[in-house]
């Protein structure tokens, strides 16, 4: 069985400090991760993905996450946030050996960004 | 392109009354999906298809059928709707390229469903 945590539901930053988004999983197999964010009143959309290539993913909007698999984590980051940064952010795993590309996704993250 | 479109976007329904989803994608994928979204839980699956005229349970089908007859449409039915139906229901839809573990799912702005 596969799951995602989130840890912390709600996280603060200030306009220009840096994110920090954390994200643990557990999976019987080598996992594939993904970070998507959803802006309020819309759908999901993909940030990033780590697919067992390089660690360190980039994605769009200057957020990256790092693969982990000793602390099996997968956090996002982005260096210096900016006010359009705010939305709820979902980790997701996929890789469990079924045929249709079933995603566990995380509680998911509400990150606000202060002037 | 469209993308993924969701039909309606909002909806209030009474305790024991049907209604139909209707998610729509124009971008010739095999794949679709519907989720539900609650406070705390994050996106949990409901049913899926891997292609027209198949379709398969997720995680939380009880109370929903689905139906996909054409590769581009995939409708959620709610046959009895219950206060536990409340939700936000996100479709969404990939397209196998290499590992369908591996492929980006494409999401719809969502329903977002009242059953009082």
């Amino acid at each position: 069985a596969q799951s995602v945590t989130q840890l912390g539901s709600h996280v603060s930053v200030s306009e220009g400090a840096l994110v920090l988004l954390r994200c643990n999983y557990s999976s019987s197999v080598p996992p594939y991760l993904f970070w998507y964010v959803q802006y309020p009143n819309q759908g999901l959309q993909l940030l990033l993905k780590y697919t067992s290539a390089a660690t360190l993913v980039k994605g769009i909007n200057g957020f990256e996450a790092e693969f982990k698999k000793s602390e099996t984590s997968f956090h996002l980051t982005k260096p210096s946030a900016h006010m359009s940064d705010a939305a709820e952010y979902f980790c997701a795993v996929s890789g469990g050996g079924t045929s249709y590309g079933k995603l566990t996704f995380g509680q998911g993250t509400i990150l606000t960004v202060h002037p | 392109n469209a993308g993924v479109t969701q039909t309606p976007k909002f909806r209030v329904l009474k305790t024991g009354q049907s209604m139909t989803l209707l998610c729509a994608q124009d971008m010739n994928h095999e794949y679709m999906y519907w989720y539900r979204q609650d406070p705390g839980m994050g996106l949990r699956l409901i049913h899926y298809s891997v292609g027209e005229g198949t379709t398969a349970k997720g995680e939380v089908p009880d109370g929903y059928n689905v139906s996909r007859l054409k590769k581009q449409n995939f409708l959620l039915g709610l046959e009895s709707a219950a206060p536990s139906q409340t939700s936000v229901y996100f479709c969404a839809s990939s397209y196998f390229y290499r590992s369908v573990e591996t492929d980006t799912q494409y999401f719809g702005p969502g329903t977002r469903l009242t059953v009082l």
